[in-house]
């Protein structure tokens, strides 16, 4: 099992570039998110997904969008880069909502010049 | 109002001490409570749940008091290895909120 895995590691934008972080998980779970932490904020939510074609916005998502079109992935676009963009994104997948465990993937460092 | 606060820290004490952190959240109605550990340029891992009830896991305690609407973390016995940031997490309605999270540095 690979987890929950995250591709780039990291990436340098110009601002107005767009650009997409590819999320995947083979745990075959439901509920999907992306997150991202800024120093001394914590993680803030972007945007989840509760299975396969459903997804809703969380509490930041101006300027991302999202699909979920497999269980599996679950991309988040940078539609035109900001340097208010520049940040650590992180995916996490979860069997469901409740009390399940959260799994993040290893992060994407995103710097927007 | 942020959902979730936190101290931020740092909490430093030395190997063998008990620290405690507390957590605040301000929807009375949160379902679900978690404390996730997070070390440098990592990703978040979970601690453990939380439940009103109390529970306990080796050297970690948490506990939930949904009257004040606060959860709390109780570490015995530290270890150089418990360093790392703490965060508090609640979910309302298919959202997580996380805390900004409290360090703890461990020192010999």
């Amino acid at each position: 099992n690979a987890g929950v895995t995250q591709t780039p590691k990291f990436q340098v934008l110009k601002t107005g570039q767009s650009m997409t972080l590819q999320c995947a998980q083979d745990m075959n779970h439901e509920y999907m998110s992306w997150y991202r932490q800024d120093p001394g904020m914590g993680l803030r939510l972007i945007h989840y997904s509760v299975g396969a074609g459903i997804t809703d916005q969380g509490e930041v998502p101006n300027g991302y969008n999202v699909s979920r079109s497999t269980t599996e992935d679950f991309p988040l676009r940078l539609l035109s880069a900001a340097p208010s963009q520049t940040s650590v994104y992180f995916c996490a997948s979860s069997q469901g909502i409740g009390s399940y465990e959260q799994y993040f993937g290893p992060g994407t460092r995103l710097t927007v010049t | 109002r942020k959902e979730v606060e936190q101290d931020p820290g740092p909490f430093n004490v030395p190997e063998g001490a008990t620290v405690a952190f507390n957590c605040t959240y301000s929807n009375s109605a949160s379902q679900s409570f978690f404390w996730y550990r997070q070390d440098c340029r990592k990703e978040p891992k979970l601690l453990m749940s939380v439940y009103s009830s109390g529970n306990e896991d080796g050297r970690f305690t948490a506990q939930l008091n949904r009257a004040s609407q606060y959860i709390s973390l109780l570490i015995r016995d530290s270890k150089l290895s418990d360093s790392a940031t703490y965060l508090c997490v609640v979910n309302n309605f298919n959202k997580f909120y996380f805390g900004s999270g409290t360090k703890l540095n461990v020192k010999p």
